[in-house]
């Protein structure tokens, strides 16, 4: 079984300045890798796929990072509506299973 | 518009069962990957279930023989029948489109959610 894990568990950050969460896989998932976007009482939103990939709309100053174990998403400037919680998800290729990281909380320094 | 609307939820007995809908829009549900995702109060999102286009259904460990997905392609809908439910199943249960045309697996569309309660 591949165990994710995310760190920092929260990151504080000012509005406008640049924000990197990791996420690791316990073992190689390829670019088999996305990340949500999840605010209080939201659904998820899938902002990255494939380890790189922008989902549609998704603005610019998202952009998802590595491949095999380590990955990274990093928010270039951010606004006041990117505080939330963001989750890494890894998916196996046959049969197709998937497992969620445990969160990182980007906060309001 | 592509949506997903979940309903089913509600408060329901430690050893009772509940059936969860997800009614979609926009799309055809036989025609993608769809799963369940749930998300217990405080907690991260944990999968639940997922089926094929084809129709092989696939669970998590933790509802294994207790949960059956399924769906009714005349009525473009999403379920999750749970039984023996225990108190940690106790969560919002997400329903979710995973498209398989890209040649990576993840979920684009998810609906807003219906909590299910288990409690005496």
């Amino acid at each position: 079984e591949i165990v994710m894990t995310q760190s920092p568990a929260t990151l504080s950050v000012s509005p406008g300045e640049r924000a990197t969460l990791s996420c690791r896989a316990s073992q190689s998932v390829s670019s088999n890798l996305a990340w949500y976007q999840q605010k209080p009482g939201q659904a998820p939103r899938l902002l990255i796929y494939g380890a790189s990939t922008r989902a549609t709309g998704i603005p610019a100053r998202f952009s998802g990072s590595g491949s095999g174990t380590e990955f990274t998403l990093t928010i270039s400037s951010l606004q006041s509506e990117d505080f939330a919680v963001y989750y890494c998800q890894q998916y196996n290729n046959w049969p197709v299973l998937f497992t969620f990281g445990p969160g990182t909380k980007v906060d309001i320094k | 518009e592509v949506q997903l609307v979940e309903s089913g939820g509600g408060l329901v007995q430690p050893g009772g069962s509940l059936r969860l809908s997800c009614a979609a829009s926009g799309f055809t549900v036989s025609s993608n990957y769809m799963s369940w995702v749930r998300q217990a109060p405080g907690k991260g999102l944990e999968w639940v279930s997922v089926i094929y286009s084809g129709g092989s259904t696939y669970y998590a460990d933790s509802v294994k023989g207790r949960f059956t997905i399924s769906r009714d392609n005349s009525k473009n809908t999403l379920y999750l029948q749970m039984n023996s439910l225990r108190a940690e199943d106790t969560a919002v249960y997400y329903c979710a489109r995973v498209p398989f045309n890209t040649g990576y697996y993840y979920m684009d569309v998810w609906g807003k959610g219906t909590t299910v309660t288990v409690s005496s």
